[in-house]
């Protein structure tokens, strides 16, 4: 499976939109890139997902680059309860996932 | 909404003793993983099941890990004898079977060793 880099940490602004960038360069042309959130003491929550164009859910939005090599993860409008890790996690055909460090989302006041 | 239920929420063993975890992953799952989660890092894949079949078991310390979904649909992680490296959260996921499909993960047992 394509690795994945991301910054270990990001603050926002309580209201405004969240915007948590991810670097796949070597992801392959069937592999998915899928977002999770893990919340302090919880286990991981499906986000979103996609393969090659942008999608939209209830959660957020995630925009993939034409070439594929990087996405961003869009919380449009972040609440206090946002604040998590966030992992990007390139999927391939072998069914499972590879989590790295993820992203530390803090969501200030 | 579906969920992946697990149990025991939390779970306190003494070294040498032998703990079990149970998962029951969403109705219709084909597969099930085990990960699991030490404080401060992402989970790391333990177990996956397609069915009743093990399909990946590298990273499973099978000299005191072993795991089992006899009819293919609840499962079992059981250590034994539990060392005080083994304190973790330990996060069972289902998902359908074709690769598209996203996987699910249930709240996580937290184990810690004394």
């Amino acid at each position: 499976d394509a690795k994945t880099t991301q910054p270990p940490s990001m603050d926002c602004a309580e209201g405004r939109a969240a915007n948590l960038p991810c670097n796949h360069s070597t992801i392959s042309g069937n592999e998915y890139v899928y977002w999770y959130r893990q919340i302090h003491s919880q286990g991981p929550q499906y986000i979103i997902h996609g393969l090659k164009n942008n999608e939209t859910n209830e959660m957020a939005s995630l925009i993939i680059t034409e070439d594929r090599k990087s996405s961003t993860l869009i919380l449009p409008h972040a609440t206090l309860r946002d604040t998590a890790v966030y992992y990007c996690i390139v999927k391939g055909s072998n069914y499972k996932l590879t989590f790295g460090k993820g992203t530390l989302l803090t969501v200030n006041p | 909404e579906a969920e992946v239920a697990q149990s025991p929420r939390y779970k306190i063993t003494e070294k040498s003793q032998a703990v079990a975890f149970w998962c029951d992953p969403i109705s219709g799952h084909a597969t099930l993983y085990w990960y699991r989660q030490i404080l401060g890092q992402g989970p790391e894949l333990l177990v996956q099941f397609q069915d009743e079949s093990v399909v990946d078991d590298s990273q499973l310390p099978k000299d005191r890990f072993s795991a089992e979904r006899l009819k293919g649909v609840d499962s079992t992680l059981k250590i034994q004898p539990a060392e005080l490296g083994d304190s973790a959260m330990y996060l069972c996921a289902s998902s359908l079977q074709d690769s598209g499909n996203t996987i699910y993960f249930g709240e996580g047992s937290w184990l810690t060793v004394v």
